[in-house]
C-alpha cells in the first residue's frame, strides 16, 4: 500500500546528542514537510521540500536539519542546538495543491 | 503573520447530533485551506480541502464552508457516531502553492454513545 512510513515510533536522546528521524513515502509526491507537535497544540513546519535537492525553513528551523537526496526520503535530524526536543514530530508529503498525507509520527523524549 | 482560532476547544455531543466547529484565520491571502482528523498518538488524515476559489467541499456526512473574506471556515458533521471522535484541525495554505500550512489547536469532540 502507499503510504508514509515514520521510524523510530519512540526515540530518547541524551544531552549533546544529535539524533535522526526517518521519513520515507512512496506516493511519488514532490513535495515533504516536517511539523512539530506539543501537547495541547497545533502543528509548527520545521523545514520543507518542494524538489529533490532544496529544501527551505519553516517557522522553527533553529536546532534542527534536513536533507532531501531522494524523493521519497526526507529525514529530519534533532541538534544538540534544540534545548527543548521533547515532542511528536509528524512527516507529510503532498503533490503541491492537493492535501497532505502524514505518517504515524515519531515521538522523540529527552534521557 | 497568519493566526488560526478554532472554537470551541473542546466539545461533547450525544450521539446522531449535528454539528459544526469554526476556524478563523486573519490573514485572507490564502491558496487553499484543509480540514484534519487527528486520532490520539496518531498522525493526521485530510478530511477535506478547499480551494480559495470555491464557496464548500462535502464527503459524506462532512461539509466544510469556506468564507475568505471574512477568515472563516465551518466545518459540519451531521448525525455524529461515537466514532467521529477526534481532534479536528483547521489549515489554511498560504499565499501561493507552497504547501506550507499554517494550524489552529484544534477542536477535540466527544461523541457519546
Amino acid at each position: 500500500d502507499g503510504g508514509i512510513t515514520q521510524s523510530p515510533k519512540y526515540l530518547f536522546r541524551k544531552e549533546g546528542q544529535n539524533v535522526t528521524l526517518s521519513c520515507e513515502q512512496n506516493l511519488n509526491h514532490d513535495a515533504m514537510y516536517w511539523y512539530r507537535q506539543d501537547p495541547g497544540q497545533g502543528l509548527r513546519l520545521i523545514y520543507y521540500s518542494q524538489i529533490v535537492n532544496d529544501f527551505q525553513k519553516g517557522d522553527i528551523a533553529e536546532g534542527y536539519s534536513v536533507s532531501r537526496e531522494k524523493k521519497e526520503s526526507f529525514p529530519l535530524t534533532v541538534t544538540s542546538a534544540q534545548k527543548n526536543p521533547t515532542a511528536f514530530y509528524l512527516c507529510a508529503s503532498s503533490t503541491l495543491g492537493q492535501p497532505q498525507h502524514f505518517g504515524d509520527g515519531t515521538r522523540l523524549s529527552i534521557l | 503573520k497568519q493566526e488560526v482560532t478554532q472554537i470551541p476547544a473542546a466539545l461533547s455531543v450525544p450521539e446522531g447530533e449535528n454539528l459544526v466547529l469554526n476556524c478563523s484565520f486573519t490573514d485572507s491571502a490564502i491558496y487553499n485551506l484543509q480540514w484534519f482528523r487527528q486520532d490520539p498518538g496518531k498522525g493526521l488524515t485530510s478530511l477535506l480541502l478547499i480551494q480559495s476559489s470555491q464557496r464548500e467541499q462535502t464527503s459524506g456526512r462532512l461539509n466544510a464552508s469556506l468564507d475568505k473574506s471574512s477568515g472563516r471556515s465551518t466545518l459540519y458533521i451531521a448525525a455524529s457516531q461515537p466514532g467521529d471522535s477526534a481532534t479536528y484541525l483547521c489549515a489554511p495554505g498560504g499565499t501561493g502553492n507552497t504547501g506550507k500550512l499554517i494550524f489552529g489547536q484544534g477542536t477535540t469532540l466527544q461523541v457519546k454513545p
